[in-house]
């Protein structure tokens, strides 16, 4: 299976700042990486596909990076209902995996 | 409106069977896969399996292959994930979500429907 980590587990940050989340990959993936926002007691909402292809209707603050093993999320200017859970998912090869989630609290 | 409706909470014994529904709107049905997905406390999301509705082609998830049985009907737009003898271990939430295909990002959810063994 390929294993996904993401850095940092937790962030705290403040409205109007620059976050910045990393998603490692155990093999390469090309480019097969998405990026969720899940907020508690909701479902998951996809943010990002095939690593930089925004979603339909999210906002372009949102912007997804990176190839191969290595990816980043990256939210210019967090406004308050950003802040929440991210996690990344590889749909390259079965059994399609998460990572284990960012959390970003208000600062 | 494009959604995914689940069916509601379900609260059952161990050893009890349980077949929970989601069921699609708003959009051609048969077009997209449907995954399940599964939530536990404190633990990172994890895919069980995907269906394609049009032909019922399954992909499972080998960490859940042989523990539920995942089924469409395209004629009512809804896709099925069952248990044949629940186990305290299956206590969680569980997601539909919507894929172009089978190995692909998921882009419209279920509200989940949570499994109480």
């Amino acid at each position: 299976d390929i294993q996904l980590t993401q850095s940092p587990s937790f962030l705290s940050a403040s409205v109007g700042d620059r976050v910045t989340i990393t998603c490692r990959a155990s093999q390469s993936i090309t480019t097969n990486l998405n990026w969720y926002q899940k907020k508690p007691g909701n479902a998951p909402k996809l943010l990002i596909y095939d690593a930089s292809s925004l979603q339909s209707r999210v906002p372009s603050r949102f912007r997804g990076s990176g190839s191969g093993t290595d990816f980043a999320l990256t939210i210019s200017n967090m406004e308050p209902e950003d802040f929440a859970s991210y996690y990344c998912q590889q749909s390259y090869s079965s059994p399609l995996t998460f990572g284990p989630g960012t959390t970003v609290d208000i600062k | 409106e494009v959604q995914l409706v689940q069916s509601g909470a379900e609260v059952k014994k161990p050893g009890e069977p349980v077949k929970i529904s989601c069921k699609g709107s708003g959009y051609r049905f048969a077009s997209f896969w449907i995954a399940w997905v599964r939530q536990m406390p404190g633990k990172r999301l994890e895919w069980m399996g995907s269906i394609d509705p049009s032909d019922s082609d399954i992909r499972y998830n080998p960490s859940f292959q042989g523990q539920v049985t995942i089924s469409a009907d395209k004629s009512v737009s809804a896709a099925y994930l069952q248990w044949g003898s629940l186990k305290a271990s299956d206590s969680g939430i569980y997601y539909c979500a919507r894929s172009p295909s089978d190995f692909y990002g998921m882009d419209v959810w279920g509200q989940g429907t949570t499994v109480t063994v």
